[in-house]
């Protein structure tokens, strides 16, 4: 069965850049069949989407984070990434990776695989 | 302040029926899927309804979902201690360019 799991420092200081790695094991991201996303959520908070990325590196954002956000995707690796520059203490989340299915009109459907999440605080 | 609206919590006691509800408007779900997702404590989200009123295999028939307008519900049947869990409607949005939204969460308890 697939599996994600994110990786990256637990701690970033302010101003800098989040950098986050979801692998993806149990089937291949360059299937084409699903949409790769970002989802963050802050302690004791709602969920947040940030984005997602395709396998042929296409990506869409969420407009209020647009300005600061990158995924990429590494299929060789079988991976996607996140980094989020000028990070402040609002940054401080959970964050995790989802699969996220597509619809017949191409929009992202249901995350129906998610990481276990991965916590990353901004503090100097 | 979330873009799709829930109530923070609902309880029941064992057995009952609950709804939650989850409130929007037109450029979400009022012309757009819904999902709604369990997350346990501690533990990452998972996807209990997509598409509205479909179950992914696995999610036991007593979680069952429905849309009318621009409002959405969960409703759990049979409810069992297991089931306390924070649950959270979402949908897209087609407003600014397009983007997922999510509901605050309620907290559901069971008595």
């Amino acid at each position: 069965q697939v599996q994600l799991q994110e990786s990256g420092p637990g701690l970033v200081k302010p101003s800098q850049t989040l950098s986050l790695t979801c692998t993806v094991s149990g089937g291949s991201i360059s299937s084409g069949d699903y949409y790769w996303s970002w989802i963050r959520q802050p302690p004791g908070k709602g969920l947040e989407w940030i984005g997602y990325i395709y396998y042929s590196g296409s990506t869409y954002y969420n407009p209020s984070l647009k300005s600061r956000v990158t995924i990429s995707v590494d299929t060789s690796k079988n991976q996607f990434s996140l980094k989020l520059s000028s990070v402040t203490a609002a940054d401080t989340a959970v964050y995790y990776c989802a699969r996220t299915m597509i619809t017949f009109g191409g929009v992202g459907d249901a995350f129906d695989i998610w990481g276990q999440g991965t916590m990353v605080t901004v503090s100097s | 302040q979330s873009v799709l609206t829930q109530p923070p919590s609902a309880s029941g006691t064992p057995g009952q029926r609950v709804t939650i509800s989850c409130s929007g408007s037109s450029s979400n779900i009022g012309s757009n899927y819904v999902y709604w997702y369990q997350q346990l404590p501690g533990t990452a989200p998972k996807l209990l309804i997509y598409r509205n009123n479909q179950r992914p295999s696995g999610v036991p028939d007593r979680f069952s979902g429905s849309k009318s307008g621009t409002s959405a519900s969960l409703a759990i049947s049979g409810l069992r201690s297991e089931d306390e869990a924070d649950y959270y409607c979402a949908a897209w949005d087609d407003s600014l360019s397009g983007r997922v939204v999510f509901g605050g969460g309620t907290k559901l308890t069971v008595l």
